[in-house]
């Protein structure tokens, strides 16, 4: 059974720093692209990064661009997400996701506060 | 980059049947597009691919109430027989080789 748990979240004022984790099983992690998305409280879906399945690629919305950094550890089966500097507008639920063209499978969150 | 557009609601009542729209922008017409369920409070759930063709392919346990479609730049998700647990927001998502976009979100409402 896929099973991707976030982890990580929490509160932190504005201009501080956090990292998220995604431990993934019940497939071969380092054969898959993986996501971060995220949704604002009563807001929709965002997609925030990826990263190819070797790690070689990454890539950014334009809103986290130079404060976020995605990497992965294909030994440890384990997605990460590096926010620095974040803003209140930050605050959200974290997904991580498989990627196999679509999204196909999805944590259950973790949530981020960003507030003074 | 494409857009996604969605309506924001939908309803139709118990038992009956629901078409939600997922229309690509101009001169992505040919994109795949996935749809994905978030019920109330819960985390989003993929649902299916659904192709230019129409052809579609669902997640493991989908249920065959749920079914896709296209026509032109329009993609579409139809649930039959809607249950009660069918209430909730639906997104459709597309990508591209460097970017994810997803649409608004369609909220369901079961009458």
């Amino acid at each position: 059974e896929v099973q991707l748990l976030e982890s990580g979240g929490g509160f932190v004022q504005p201009g501080g720093s956090l990292r998220l984790s995604c431990a993934a099983s019940g497939f071969t992690f380092s054969s898959y692209a993986m996501l971060w998305v995220r949704q604002a409280p009563g807001k929709g879906l965002e997609w925030v990064s990826f990263v190819t399945s070797n790690g070689g690629s990454t890539y950014y919305s334009d809103s986290v661009k130079g404060r976020f950094t995605i990497s992965r550890d294909n030994s440890k089966n384990t997605l990460f997400l590096q926010m620095n500097s974040l803003r209140a507008e930050d605050t959200a639920v974290y997904y991580c996701a498989r990627l196999w063209g679509a999204s196909d499978y999805w944590g259950q969150g973790t949530l981020v506060t960003v507030s003074s | 980059q494409p857009v996604l557009t969605q309506s924001s609601s939908a309803s139709a009542s118990l038992g009956s049947s629901v078409k939600l729209t997922c229309a690509l922008s101009s001169g992505h017409s040919s994109y795949t597009i996935a749809w994905h369920q978030q019920q109330p409070g819960k985390a989003p759930r993929y649902l299916m691919k659904v192709e230019r063709s129409g052809s579609y392919n669902k997640g493991s346990g989908v249920p065959d109430r749920f079914s896709g479609s296209s026509s032109g730049a329009d993609r579409y998700l139809t649930i039959s027989n809607l249950q009660s647990e069918d209430e909730a927001d639906y997104y459709c998502e597309t990508w591209d080789t460097n970017i994810r976009v997803f649409g608004t979100g369609t909220k369901v409402t079961v009458l």
